[in-house]
């Protein structure tokens, strides 16, 4: 079974520009979050997808980002015009719909790694 | 507030010898934990998790964590540390389940080198 794949793995651009980053998450996985950790920083949660609709997106930090989940398969995370602030390191985690009361373990990716001159 | 503590940034340990990886959490209730490692160029791997019950957990590669409510700690601990563990790892917990959101809180986490 393939795992979470991002991409790309890397991006670098200059200020201003546009950037999107895109997720695959494990198939048949409802939940699909976005998490970053800045230079230095915490890894800090962004939002979370349930199929196509955004559940949680209390972590965007403005909206110059925006994220996606057209059909409920992958998703996509635009920042738009970018700035110094946002060079990081973007996670994309997915799990299993809810079952019950459980906690479901998230599968992480192995993260784009985004540089902003 | 909410938080996550790793209070080391940085450990070094020679190969073989035992492992206590420090994490201490803020919250009014009983969370959900999690202790995640990340290699070089890898994504972050669950090492284990800990929801109810016995309160030492046992994880992959030999790791196992253990919930004392009573410190608001759940430590990580490897009795033997293999050259391959050199790596970074991270508590995250899970709060607020009442409520739904099931986002991830983590700690700043723990690098660790290991020694010949």
């Amino acid at each position: 079974e393939a795992g979470v794949t991002q991409f790309p793995s890397h991006s670098v651009i200059e200020k201003g520009q546009t950037v999107t980053l895109r997720c695959d998450p494990i198939s048949g996985h409802d939940n699909l979050y976005w998490y970053r950790r800045v230079m230095g920083k915490e890894i800090k949660f962004l939002l979370h997808f349930v199929k196509e609709s955004k559940q949680d997106e209390s972590g965007m930090p403005n909206n110059r980002f925006l994220a996606e989940r057209t059909g409920g398969t992958y998703s996509t995370l635009k920042v738009q015009p970018a700035e110094l602030e946002d060079s990081g390191v973007y996670f994309c985690a997915s799990s299993q719909a809810r079952q019950g009361l459980s906690i479901e373990t998230q599968y992480f990716g192995p993260g784009t790694r985004l540089l902003v001159l | 507030a909410q938080s996550v503590t790793q209070p080391d940034i940085h450990i070094t340990v020679s190969e073989g010898a035992s492992l206590e990886l420090r994490c201490n959490y803020s919250y009014g209730a009983t969370p959900y934990l999690f202790w995640y490692v990340q290699s070089p160029g890898q994504g972050l791997q669950l090492l284990l998790k800990y929801f109810s019950g016995d309160t030492l957990v046992q994880g992959i590669k030999g790791f196992e964590a253990e919930f004392k409510r009573s410190q608001s700690s759940f430590n990580l601990r490897k009795p033997s540390v293999h050259w391959s563990d050199a790596a970074e790892y991270f508590c995250a917990v899970v709060f607020a389940m009442d409520t739904g959101r099931r986002a991830l809180t983590f700690g700043s986490g723990t690098r660790l080198q290991v020694q010949p």
